[in-house]
């Protein structure tokens, strides 16, 4: 079956500094999406990340502070910039149609740290 | 806009009891919709889907049927495991009238199980 993976797992930052958080599928997929799961929350879409296109954020978020690329069929990152302690969360990134068409399928997520 | 609604937890229940968790939803368009789950320390899995009314989806032993009547998707288990402890996410996926997607899933609030043996 497809994986995929995120890099870090976990991390604890300081205030004012920026993480980048990488997700690698072993196989090509046009979609991808990064959420955000707060303490004891739901999961939250950030941005959908196309590859060869700008990414398309949602309500609330913005390129400034979460900007992303998506250089190719397989990877994306993430950037959490000057960050707070209200940034930690559980970041996860997610496909579309691994292994079933109009289905997402999830990392196993960041968990960051912000002190 | 579209929503998702869960009953409330946490859920507590004893080995081989019938679980039900709640879900409800509102959409504007042709919804899919899901149910994941988050085992402790990990990311989400998706459990089942459904993509249109009366279809049921199942898996390790879970059910959920979409009611459009209703509109609701409750999941449902005639016999728990404790290693069924989790927190289980409702969620719809909203498709256009040509059935793609927009990608964007929407995620209720989320249902602690814990299943003492």
């Amino acid at each position: 079956s497809a994986v995929i993976s995120q890099k870090p797992s976990r991390d604890i930052c300081q205030r004012g500094t920026s993480l980048t958080i990488q997700c690698q599928v072993d196989s090509q997929v046009t979609m991808m999406f990064w959420y955000r799961q707060q303490p004891g929350q739901s999961l939250t879409l950030i941005a959908t990340a196309n590859q060869g296109s700008e990414a398309t954020y949602e309500s609330g978020f913005v390129i400034d502070k979460f900007p992303i690329s998506r250089p190719n069929l397989t990877f994306s990152t993430l950037t959490v910039s000057n960050m707070s302690p209200e940034d930690s969360s559980i970041y996860l990134c997610s496909v579309e149609g691994l292994l079933i068409t109009d289905t997402q399928y999830f990392g196993p997520g960041t968990r960051l740290t912000v002190l | 806009g579209d929503s998702v609604t869960q009953m409330e937890g946490p859920v507590t229940l004893s080995e081989e009891a019938f679980l039900t968790i709640n879900c409800t939803y509102t959409a504007t368009g042709y919804p899919s919709l899901f149910w994941y789950v988050q085992y402790p320390g990990e990311g989400l899995q998706l459990l089942l889907k459904a993509t249109k009314a009366d279809d049921k989806g199942s898996n390790k032993g879970f059910e959920a049927t979409y009611r459009k009547e209703t509109t609701s998707f409750h999941l449902e288990k005639g016999s728990v495991q404790v290693s069924d402890s989790a927190v289980y996410f409702c969620a719809q996926l909203n498709l256009n009238a040509g059935g793609t997607s927009y990608g964007k899933l929407t995620f209720g609030q989320g249902t602690i199980l814990t299943v003492h043996p």
